[in-house]
Formats: C-alpha cells, sequence, structure tokens
C-alpha cells in the first residue's frame, strides 16, 4: 500500500478562491509527522507546514493551513485566497516514527494552476 | 545563510562515465538527506546520515550509487558507471534539531546521462 496518496494529479483554481489539497496517508506507528511542500516551476522544494501526529491544533502557517483528520488519515493542505504565484506542484510527505527516524516519504504531488 | 549548496547544478555526461555530485549542507545542521526525482518515480530518500553516518540506505538503488560524508559541512553522491536511466535531479538536503520539522532541500542537480 501506499504510504502518502494524493488523488488529484491536477487542479485549476480560479484566482482569489481558496483550494483544498487531498492527502491520505497509511501508518501503523503512534508518532507521526506530516508535511507539504511547494516546488514552483524552477524546481527548488520549499517547505510550507508541519503537522505531528499529537498535535491536537491543525497547523497554520499564513495562508497555509493543514486540516489533520487523524481518525480518517487525511492532511489537506488548505491555501486561502490563492494567488498566481501559488501555481506550483504540491507534495504531501510524511516522518513514521519517533524522533531520531528522519526519513520522508513523498506522495506524488498536486500540480495546481491558478487561473487570472 | 546561504542555504544547502549542491554542485554541479547540470550534469550531461555519456553511459559509463562516473558522476560526482556534491552538496554543502547549512551549517549545524547534523542531517543530511540525498533524494532523486523522476517523473516515473517521483521523489525517493537514497540516503540519510546523522553526524556524517549513513543511518539508511534503503533507497540505493544499486551498487552503482555511493554516497560519502567525510566531515560535518560536506558530502558526495557517486554514481559509477553511469545509466540513461540514471538521469533524474538530485537533491540534497538537511536539517537539525533547531529546525526539526523542516528539510532544507538545495536547488538540485540535474543529470542527463546520453
Amino acid at each position: 500500500a501506499q504510504k502518502i496518496t494524493q488523488t488529484q494529479p491536477g487542479m485549476f483554481v480560479q484566482e482569489k478562491e481558496a483550494v483544498t489539497l487531498d492527502c491520505t496517508y497509511d501508518t501503523s506507528d503512534q508518532s507521526y509527522g506530516l508535511f507539504w511542500y511547494k516546488q514552483p516551476s524552477s524546481g527548488e522544494m520549499i517547505f510550507l507546514i508541519y503537522q505531528g501526529s499529537y498535535d491536537e491544533q491543525n497547523a497554520t502557517e499564513g495562508r497555509y493551513s493543514l486540516n489533520f483528520q487523524k481518525a480518517r488519515k487525511s492532511a489537506n493542505l488548505v491555501i486561502s485566497a490563492s494567488q498566481l504565484g501559488d501555481s506550483a506542484m504540491y507534495f504531501c510527505a510524511m516522518r513514521e516514527g519517533p524522533f531520531g527516524n528522519e526519513k520522508l516519504t513523498f506522495g506524488t504531488g498536486t500540480r495546481l494552476t491558478i487561473i487570472p | 545563510d546561504a542555504g544547502v549548496i549542491q554542485s554541479p547544478r547540470h550534469e550531461v555526461t555519456e553511459m559509463g562515465q562516473e558522476v560526482t555530485l556534491r552538496c554543502k549542507p547549512i551549517s549545524g545542521h547534523d542531517y543530511l538527506f540525498w533524494y532523486r526525482q523522476t517523473m516515473m518515480r517521483g521523489l525517493e530518500l537514497l540516503i540519510y546520515f546523522n553526524n556524517n553516518v549513513p543511518i539508511d540506505d534503503s533507497g540505493m538503488p544499486e551498487d552503482r550509487f555511493s554516497a560519502k560524508m567525510p566531515n560535518a559541512s560536506f558530502s558526495t553522491l557517486k554514481i559509477q558507471p553511469s545509466e540513461p536511466r540514471d538521469s533524474a535531479v538530485y537533491f540534497c538536503a538537511s536539517t537539525g534539531l533547531a529546525a526539526y520539522n523542516e528539510q532544507f532541500f538545495g536547488p538540485g542537480t540535474r543529470l542527463t546521462v546520453l
């Protein structure tokens, strides 16, 4: 089974609208972390947001928030008020196990295109 | 801080040649990671180091690939001999206790093996 599943290969969203990018994960560990990275067309990987499995509050970073539903094993990224610069590939990733195991497993990504 | 530095940024070589990719992590970071990104396989971890010691190399595809970290500020990923299927973007990333929840990625090296 895939550890990280991103079911939306591509999305088109009107500028200024909110967008939700889906991510589900599979782990038997109690301690894990979930990440979202952005990869613009220039190719660099940019960290956006992190959610720990024991965090009770959903993580937020500016216009980014992570909708963490532990029972459903989902960690969707929500971008509010989308901008043209948000057009990029978005990757969900997971780190399993306690501190010290730093291996990240990435999903296949979602290509987001913001339409003016 | 200069961020993670990778060299070269682009490498074109012929099948059978040795390729060496280089990485300088962010100063003070004690974890270093090598990733490979392809259209077919996505972004996959090859190997990572903690305090210059390899911790998990289960993602290294085969014996043609080797990675070293002789000191805290330098790592290499070597492919010998290279094959066309090794063509990919290779990323180096680093993190440390102070930035535990974020891996900082370098700009990547785009490798083309003809």
